[in-house]
């Protein structure tokens, strides 16, 4: 299993553009999720998904979208990319909303946004 | 949602027990404690959970005290890759991993 993958690795956009981080997980997983990370924040919820065509917000979702159209895939969408939203995006994953099930977490994707 | 409470930063000897402590006074009765991990450019680790008892995988032991306020995350014997900042979590009723600041453990030789 590749487990977590994210595409790019790294990315730079000017302010107003739109792009979409992709996340793809290979172990059927029904829960996905979306995190950045700034420094001396920690990691923050954007969205999460407990399965597919199911998607709802967490702690900081302004200005990025989400959809579920499948079980592996889990886009981030960001619409008019602002300097507020350069951060490391962390997508992840786990079998169920349960309490006990353990996530697994990507490599990340660096943005910039100048 | 509980929170939790970390020391911002630890050393340990290399070989050496690495012992990092978390306080989580405010866990409900069906609120597990996970531990998970992050070295430097990497996506965070997970390490090991528990809801009472005490628990034991290959990476690293558990201790949940009896009253479930605090717990620590014992590496038995560290080494220089588990230099990284450690997250003590616990995981509110929706399932949601909230992330804290974490305690950044340096393993020096």
């Amino acid at each position: 299993n590749a487990g977590v993958t994210q595409t790019p690795k790294f990315q730079v956009l000017k302010t107003g553009q739109s792009m979409t981080l992709q996340c793809a997980q290979d172990m059927n997983h029904e829960y996905m999720s979306w995190y950045r990370q700034d420094p001396g924040m920690g990691l923050r919820l954007i969205h999460y998904s407990v399965g597919a065509g199911i998607t709802d917000q967490g702690e900081v979702p302004n200005g990025y979208n989400v959809s579920r159209s499948t079980t592996e895939d889990f886009p981030l969408r960001l619409l008019s990319a602002a300097p507020s939203q350069t951060s490391v995006y962390f997508c992840a994953s786990k079998t169920g909303p349960a309490l006990s099930y353990e996530q697994y977490f990507g490599p990340g994707t660096r943005l910039t946004v100048t | 949602d509980a929170k939790t409470t970390q020391p911002p930063s630890m050393d340990c000897a290399e070989g050496r027990a690495a012992n990092l402590p978390c306080n989580h006074s405010t866990i409900s009765g069906n609120e597990y404690v996970y531990w998970y991990r992050q070295i430097h450019s990497q996506g965070p680790q997970y390490i090991i959970h528990g809801l009472k008892n005490n628990e034991t995988n290959e990476m690293a032991s558990l201790i949940i005290t009896e009253d479930r306020k605090s717990s620590t995350l014992i590496l038995p014997h560290a080494t220089l890759r588990d230099t990284a900042v450690y997250y003590c979590i616990v995981r509110n009723q929706g399932g949601k991993l909230i992330f804290g600041q974490g305690t950044e453990l340096s393993v020096k030789p």
